[in-house]
């Protein structure tokens, strides 16, 4: 059970958009550290999506995007595509574990 | 670009040791901290450790803290964890990755594959 909760899962039809959120506490997201989301499938190295809460990463498409306030953040992903199905990982630092630490996980099925 | 290749994974008993390595190239490597992280079976994604550039400050997760070391050779560009006391729940694909930022503002901009650890008798 991470100290970040994730949703296990999202779903969204392709075209349309989903919100995947990033949920912390006063010791890692609201002590105002950044949050940065991964993209992973299966078998592969996992990719650098957002840092700093809402920067994309080189390469990155805008239809990606992050956003943080308060002890949360969210990553929003539109016009989805298939392959954007994968898993999506939230991190950040946490002061009581003085170390990063990973959100759970959610997994987006593109309908 | 930058390439991060994961090596010493393997079938390993519970209570034995084993070292994995993370051979890099195309960067400075020493000018960047190094992480390794895990993915056990069915799981997400687990932070173990990160090693800054200068090899001297290291940070672990509790869980390894105490049985896990990671260490960085400059003149090989490579940085390994060695794990000792392994257990059935240290199964797990095992992911190096360098570290953008530092300290508590670390980003992993760069991931290997990753090396299969199972640990059974």
């Amino acid at each position: 059970q991470s100290i970040l909760t994730q949703p296990p899962s999202v779903s969204g039809a392709p075209g349309q958009g989903v919100t995947i959120s990033c949920t912390g506490s006063s010791s890692n997201i609201g002590a105002g550290f950044g949050v940065h989301w991964y993209q992973h499938l299966p078998g592969t190295a996992p990719k650098l999506l957002i840092l700093g809460d809402t920067n994309r990463a080189s390469g990155v498409p805008d239809r990606f995007s992050g956003s943080k306030s308060g002890t949360s953040a969210s990553l929003a992903i539109t016009g989805l595509q298939a392959e954007d199905e994968a898993d999506y990982y939230c991190q950040s630092y946490d002061t009581s574990l003085t170390g990063s630490v990973f959100g759970g996980g959610t997994r987006l099925i593109v309908l | 670009q930058v390439q991060l290749v994961e090596s010493g994974g393997g079938v390993v008993q519970p209570g034995r040791s084993l070292r994995l390595s993370c051979a890099t190239s195309r960067f400075s490597f020493s000018s960047y901290g190094m992480h390794w992280v895990r993915q056990a079976p069915g799981k997400g994604l687990e932070w173990l450790a990160l090693i800054w550039s200068d090899g001297i400050n290291k940070y672990y997760i509790d869980s390894v803290r105490g049985r896990f070391t990671i260490s960085r050779d400059s003149s090989s560009n490579t940085v390994y964890l060695e794990m000792s006391s392994l257990r059935a729940e240290d199964t797990a694909v095992y992911f190096c990755a360098r570290d953008f930022g530092s300290g508590t503002s670390s980003v992993l901009d760069h991931w290997g594959q990753g090396t299969l650890v199972t640990v059974s008798s």
